[in-house]
């Protein structure tokens, strides 16, 4: 089945800085990709997806990069804020498998002030 | 922010007991699935359903048994509740399974069970 390893596990940024969070997947047949941001104590919640048809996506300061060929996908946050803090969730799924989302183990990211 | 609910919210009960869960989507949604959140953050499936028919079952312990009364509901019924059944429960539905624009899966708030 699917394996999504996901990095780091911890970031720790400066406010205004920029973010990286990095995913790998194993199923060539993915096709579809969704970014989930956890709040403490929160729900998960979507922030951003990409499909495989797609190498870029933009939504104000998020983006999503996808490497079909390396079977990889980044989500970039530009000039974080402190209200960015949270676990950040890649996923993938096959789409026609009953939709059934593969996560990554979460990255937990902190902006400090 | 009602879209996906579950009941309860927290739930503490002994080794042994049997305990249910339920979740309700007022979307329209086809699609529901049950994740549990362990204590290191990991996301896994448990179950999907789509209009009320079992189509993921992800190598869950057959203590653990979903039923989906009507294609908004899927709730979750435990039975001899193990120490390693401790995590967050989530619930979430997708519109369909088959179309691109679909997929999108949206989370209940959460069921937080601690057996002791």
């Amino acid at each position: 089945g699917e394996n999504v390893e996901q990095h780091p596990s911890t970031l720790s940024v400066q406010e205004g800085d920029s973010a990286v969070i990095k995913c790998t997947y194993s199923d060539s047949a993915s096709n579809y990709f969704p970014w989930y941001k956890q709040e403490l104590g929160k729900r998960p919640q979507l922030i951003i997806d990409i499909r495989s048809n797609v190498g870029e996506k933009k939504d104000q300061r998020i983006a999503v990069t996808l490497n079909k060929t390396a079977k990889h996908f980044s989500l970039h946050i530009t000039e974080t804020q402190p209200e960015d803090s949270a676990v950040y969730f890649c996923a993938a799924s096959i789409g026609n498998a009953g939709n059934m989302l593969t996560f990554g183990g979460g990255t937990r990211l902190m902006v400090k002030p | 922010d009602t879209a996906v609910s579950q009941t309860p919210k927290y739930l503490v009960t002994q080794m042994g007991n049997d305990k249910s869960i339920k979740c309700e989507q007022n979307l329209g949604h086809d699609t529901m699935y049950w994740y549990k959140q362990d204590s290191k953050k990991f996301l896994k499936i448990m179950f999907s359903y789509n209009n009320k028919e079992l189509i993921i079952n992800e190598t869950v312990p057959n203590r653990f048994s979903p039923k989906s009364p009507d294609k908004a509901h899927l709730n979750l019924h435990i039975n001899s509740l193990e120490l390693g059944d401790s995590a967050v429960y989530f619930c979430a539905s997708s519109q369909g399974i088959l179309l691109a624009a679909q997929e999108t899966q949206y989370f209940g708030p959460g069921t937080r069970l601690l057996v002791l």
